[in-house]
């Protein structure tokens, strides 16, 4: 089936550091992925999609990278600071268009 | 509306009882999904509109589950003899269209759901 895979533990780190983010995908190769924000009690918002034949994608503080021979997405964030502490998810859209979320990874930067 | 609107936010009910949560999603927006989210997990699907296509249901999780949308606007979700496990924030999120586009979802604000 497909899987899309997050780790679970929190990523704890200090502010001003980049926070660097993992997402794995099996038995599918999505032409994009998505990278959503959740804070505590909201929906997820959208931050970011990066499609299959681009490696890189910025916005602002934020980076995303896609190897898809690696099966792997990385979300950092640089120069952190305590407002970018939230649960970030990633997800892609299957076969049949449905979105399929990872369980999230909870970010908390330090001040 | 500016956003995904989503009612009652919280919801508290007794075993056995039915509940329907509503979501009011971007005008214009095609597509049309629910999820749900136990605390501290990640998003299940439960099932999506496209339009006038057959909704996608493959993530109901049993046939006490069910949802309709009216045309491209709002959409009921229905749990019938609710349960226990059933307590989750129910997340309802639309977006222009589905398919190869791409395009990002907006979510609501969620509704908690207690089942006592």
């Amino acid at each position: 089936s497909q899987k899309i895979e997050q780790n679970s533990e929190a990523l704890n780190i200090q502010e001003g550091k980049t926070a660097t983010l993992t997402c794995n995908y099996t038995n599918y190769s999505p032409a994009y992925l998505q990278w959503y924000r959740q804070d505590p009690g909201r929906g997820p918002v959208f931050l970011l999609l990066i499609r299959e034949n681009e490696k890189e994608k910025r916005k602002e503080r934020l980076k995303v990278t896609f190897d898809t021979t690696l099966k792997q997405s990385l979300f950092h964030i640089t120069a952190s600071q305590p407002a970018d502490s939230a649960t970030y998810l990633c997800a892609y859209r299957d076969s049949s268009y449905k979105l399929i979320f990872g369980s999230g990874t909870r970010l908390l930067v330090r001040p | 509306g500016a956003g995904v609107s989503q009612s009652p936010s919280n919801k508290v009910t007794e075993k056995g009882k039915d509940v329907e949560l509503r979501c009011d999603p971007i005008s214009g927006h095609t597509a049309l999904y629910w999820y749900r989210q136990r605390l501290g997990q990640g998003l299940e699907f439960l099932i999506y509109f496209q339009g006038n296509s057959a909704p996608d249901k493959s993530g109901l999780p049993s046939d006490r589950f069910s949802a309709e949308r009216t045309g491209e606007s709002v959409s009921t979700l229905t749990i019938q003899r609710t349960q226990q496990e059933d307590s989750a924030v129910y997340l309802c999120a639309s977006s222009l269209e589905s398919g190869g586009a791409g395009n990002e979802q907006f979510f609501g604000p969620g509704t908690r759901l207690t089942v006592l």
